[in-house]
């Protein structure tokens, strides 16, 4: 159970196209779902906390126009990378906190995006 | 599919050591990872340890892996209260591979 659905795992694009990153919680209602991002060789950053129903909260340093997030419901969270750039080529995963269930997280597969 | 467990809270006096404990079921993982949340912040890498290794030590932190068990700990020594946190296992089969995270375990430092 407590499972988080990424989708896709790997996106190929285009620089100047927008990609769509799903996050689903597929057995639990997420309120809060995290985005993250890994650089080579290094941990994965934090890039905001997405909230159902209103707006996301960006770490700083964080593009809000560019990383476009959002949460319309309780079991999705959508990041949506715009007019991509090829540094915005990296790994990006989401994150659920398990409110209901004892506490902890669970963590989606990720996303490997490249953009060429 | 690949399963990370690991508990949920442990609670240390300062100055004690800390043990966290982590399982997982895939035998083909290759790097297996703790990482740390401060509160507010992100996931902060602390170590990695290859499959072919048993045991790893970095200042404070000692990682110790048994393979056959799949089992994955890591032990903080001198435990301090900026030590506090939440600890994540996780494990990938290389690269950019998918990476499978425990729940994490929340460290609670107690003065």
């Amino acid at each position: 159970g407590a499972v988080v659905s990424q989708h896709p795992s790997r996106v190929i694009c285009k620089s100047g196209t927008s990609v769509k990153i799903e996050c689903r919680s597929l057995d639990f209602q997420a309120t809060t779902m995290f985005w993250y991002r890994q650089f080579p060789k290094q941990s994965l950053m934090l890039m905001a906390t997405s909230n159902e129903g209103s707006k996301a909260t960006y770490e700083q340093g964080v593009e809000k126009d560019k990383f476009l997030i959002n949460h319309a419901s309780l079991t999705l969270s959508t990041l949506t990378v715009t007019s991509a750039h090829p540094e915005d080529s990296s790994f990006y995963i989401c994150s659920a906190e398990l409110q209901l269930r004892g506490g902890g997280y669970t963590f989606g597969s990720g996303t490997r995006l490249t953009v060429v | 599919g690949e399963d990370v467990e690991q508990s949920l809270f442990l609670s240390v006096r300062e100055g004690d050591s800390s043990v966290i404990n982590c399982t997982y079921t895939d035998s083909s993982s290759t790097y297996l990872y703790w990482y740390k949340q401060e509160p507010g912040a992100g996931l902060q890498l602390l170590t990695y340890i290859f499959s072919n290794m048993d045991m790893k030590q970095d200042q404070r932190l000692t990682v110790l892996l048994n393979k056959k068990d799949k089992h994955l700990s890591l032990r903080i020594a001198d435990t301090q209260t900026g030590d506090s946190a939440i600890y994540f296992c996780a494990e990938s089969t290389g690269g950019y591979q998918k990476v499978t995270f425990g729940t994490g375990t929340k460290l609670q430092v107690i003065p």
